[in-house]
């Protein structure tokens, strides 16, 4: 079926540290790819999506690719601070089928001043 | 009020109790879920509303009934749970139940069964 696997965390991070989060995924079709953060006592909020290969989401200093032929979404940051500290869910959405997204297993992430 | 909020913030109920969880959305969106966010485990997708009618239930036990009143309110009624439905409950939104569509959350409600 349908499945987003994400690195596995918790991950550590010294402030201004380079950041990558792995993401993969299967899918019987050509999904939307989302990642998604949920701050200590929050709801989940969007990070930035992209719905079609080769698109690159960004936002707040976070870029992710859409790269079909590794089916992958990896999550990127040049130099994380402190208050990106929260947990990221890497999720797809099918263009076909139950309009349901399908999360990872989510990343938490710590960054140390 | 903006985006999308849930009520209560925190819930504590016993097996035999009856309580409801309310969400609201003010973005004027036509699809409403509810998911459920256990420890350790992926989110998992409840129901899906669109203009007020379901369009999925993800074989969730009927001890959870939810009622989508109209476009901007989605409740799930709670009857006779069990510990392990003990978990953080969030409610999205999105314009319609399209696969670009991004879904807005609310904080959640977490419920504490004992």
């Amino acid at each position: 079926g349908d499945s987003v696997t994400q690195m596995e965390g918790p991950v550590t991070l010294s402030e201004e540290a380079f950041l990558t989060i792995n993401c993969t995924y299967t899918a019987t079709g050509y999904p939307s790819l989302f990642w998604y953060v949920q701050y200590p006592g929050e709801g989940l909020q969007l990070l930035l999506k992209a719905t079609k290969a080769d698109d690159k989401g960004s936002n707040k200093g976070f870029e992710a690719t859409y790269r079909k032929e590794t089916t992958s979404f990896h999550l990127e940051k040049g130099s994380v601070q402190v208050s990106d500290s929260a947990v990221y869910f890497c999720a797809l959405r099918l263009i076909q089928g139950a309009q349901k997204l399908v999360f990872g297993q989510g990343t938490r992430l710590t960054i140390n001043p | 009020e903006t985006g999308v909020t849930q009520t209560p913030r925190h819930l504590v109920m016993g097996m035999t109790n009856k309580k409801s969880l309310k969400c609201e959305q003010h973005l004027g969106h036509n699809a409403m879920y509810w998911y459920k966010q256990s420890a350790k485990k992926p989110l998992e997708l409840m129901f899906v509303y669109n203009f007020k009618e379901q369009t999925e239930n993800n074989s969730v036990p009927s001890r959870f009934s939810p009622e989508c009143p109209n476009s901007s309110h989605l409740f799930l009624h709670l009857h006779t749970l069990q510990p392990e439905d003990s978990a953080l409950y969030l409610c999205a939104s999105s314009p319609t139940d399209t696969f670009t569509d991004t879904q807005y959350f609310g904080p959640g409600t977490r419920l504490t069964v004992l």
